[in-house]
């Protein structure tokens, strides 16, 4: 079964940090173009980065210089990366496949999500 | 990058069409044929039912179909069911490797 499964969310303070992981099965995820978008508690869905399946990396201004995306090909897992976590970053954190090996933003396989909360 | 502009809301009857609007710019809707739509109920993971403008992933019923004209486009929601009651997102690609998605549209079926 094609599945992503996030995992490492949680209560942080401002200033912070944390990794999230997404497992991923049935689909090699350095075979294809993979993102992090994320949702505020209320509001829509924001883009945060992606990952292409050469290795290429970029991140929304949001939290440019602040989160790095990356994957770990043994263990078919995307990650990403929050250091100088701010109030406004809280949200759940989805990791999506791309459909296509372009950057459409056509997400055909999404994770259940992990929730990150940031408050001191 | 400015999010992309959708209703905050539409409405319609069991059987009736309804259609959500999303407004971007030159620099996204309008420049690239990479807008997609989603689906998302309370509680739940988006669910891509367009993509590419007018396309539709294996599975999503046909009574959903989008369109674009200038920087704006289109989702349709044909012979509207009980089920089609969600929230819906547009996005877009941007350029320069970003997307940008719409405020979103929460559908109500009467």
């Amino acid at each position: 079964e094609v599945q992503l499964v996030e995992s490492g969310g949680g209560l942080v303070q401002p200033g912070g940090s944390l990794r999230l992981s997404c497992a991923a099965s049935g689909f090699i995820v350095s075979g294809n173009y993979m993102s992090w978008v994320r949702q505020a508690p209320g509001k829509g869905l924001e883009w945060v980065s992606v990952m292409y399946s050469g290795g290429s990396t970029y991140h929304a201004d949001s939290v440019k210089g602040r989160f790095t995306i990356s994957r770990d090909n043994s263990k078919n897992t995307l990650y990403l990366q929050m250091n100088s976590l701010r109030v406004e970053d809280t949200a759940v954190y989805y990791c999506a496949k791309e459909a296509a090996l372009r950057p459409g933003g056509a997400f055909d396989i999404w994770g259940q999500g992990t929730m990150v909360t940031v408050s001191s | 990058q400015s999010a992309l502009t959708q209703p905050p809301s539409a409405s319609g009857s069991p059987g009736q069409s309804v259609t959500i609007s999303c407004t971007g710019t030159s620099s996204d809707v309008g420049g690239y044929n990479y807008v997609s739509w989603y689906q998302q109920h309370p509680g739940k993971a988006p669910k891509l039912m367009i993509f590419e403008v007018t396309k539709r992933p294996s599975g999503v019923p046909d009574r959903f179909s989008g369109s674009k004209s200038g920087n704006t486009a289109s989702l349709t929601v044909s012979g509207l069911q009980a089920e089609d009651e969600a929230d819906y997102y547009c996005s877009s690609y941007s350029g320069s490797n970003n997307l940008v998605f719409g405020g979103g549209t929460t559908l109500t079926v009467l």
